[in-house]
């Protein structure tokens, strides 16, 4: 069965404080990866796809990357308006996508 | 270009009634997915359907859930006989296919009383 980790639950940077989210994967027959944002109340708003080894993309401050196991949520002196959810998620050859439980981030000035 | 649609916003039902939620996806999209989330959890798939068919429900409870995407019309998902526990936010996703990325709708939150 396919599955999706993402790491930390929680993180919280100070305004200008760099950092990366991890997300490890097992989907059989990789299709897609997808990065979501989440905001309190609303629905997964989407940023990224990535469909094979050694992509990047990038968006603003957030660069997404993805290995064979692994896409990384890169985020460049963040502000605190970036404070959300992160949501990862893959589809592969199940079709269904299927997300990991996500990462709380906060950023604090 | 209206994003993904789902209605009503907030539901409130008794134990024991029905509850119908809607989506309507993006123009030109024939693939939707429903997801349950419980608050500070991620989301947890229900289904996939294209029109007229559902491709995977591994996710949907045996009993008491049903969903369908018919030729004219919204999906809908629906769930008989409420209980407590079905209380959630329901989020559907649609995209123009498989395996491309999945817009989400807003979201209907249930709530069982």
């Amino acid at each position: 069965e396919d599955q999706v980790t993402q790491s930390p639950e929680a993180l919280r940077l100070q305004e200008g404080e760099s950092s990366s989210l991890n997300c490890s994967y097992t989907v059989s027959g990789l299709r897609g990866l997808f990065w979501y944002r989440q905001d309190p109340g609303k629905g997964p708003e989407f940023l990224f796809t990535l469909y094979s080894a050694g992509e990047e993309k990038e968006k603003e401050r957030l660069k997404a990357t993805l290995t064979k196991k692994e896409s990384f949520l890169h985020i460049t002196a963040p502000k605190p308006e970036d404070s959300a959810t992160y949501l990862c998620g893959g589809t592969g050859t199940a079709s269904k996508l299927t997300f990991g439980t996500g990462t709380r981030l906060q950023v604090t000035l | 270009n209206a994003g993904v649609m789902q209605n009503p916003r907030h539901l409130v039902r008794r134990r024991g009634q029905e509850a119908r939620l809607r989506c309507s996806p993006m123009k030109g999209h024939s693939h939707v997915y429903w997801y349950r989330q419980l608050p500070e959890e991620g989301l947890k798939f229900m289904v996939y359907l294209q029109k007229e068919n559902i491709i995977d429900e591994s996710g949907m409870p045996k009993e008491r859930f049903s969903a369908e995407f018919p030729k004219e019309g919204p999906s809908i998902l629906r769930i008989q006989q409420v209980v407590r526990g079905d209380s959630a936010a329901y989020f559907c996703a649609s995209s123009p296919f498989g395996t491309t990325e999945a817009f989400f709708g807003q979201g209907t939150r249930l709530t069982v009383v």
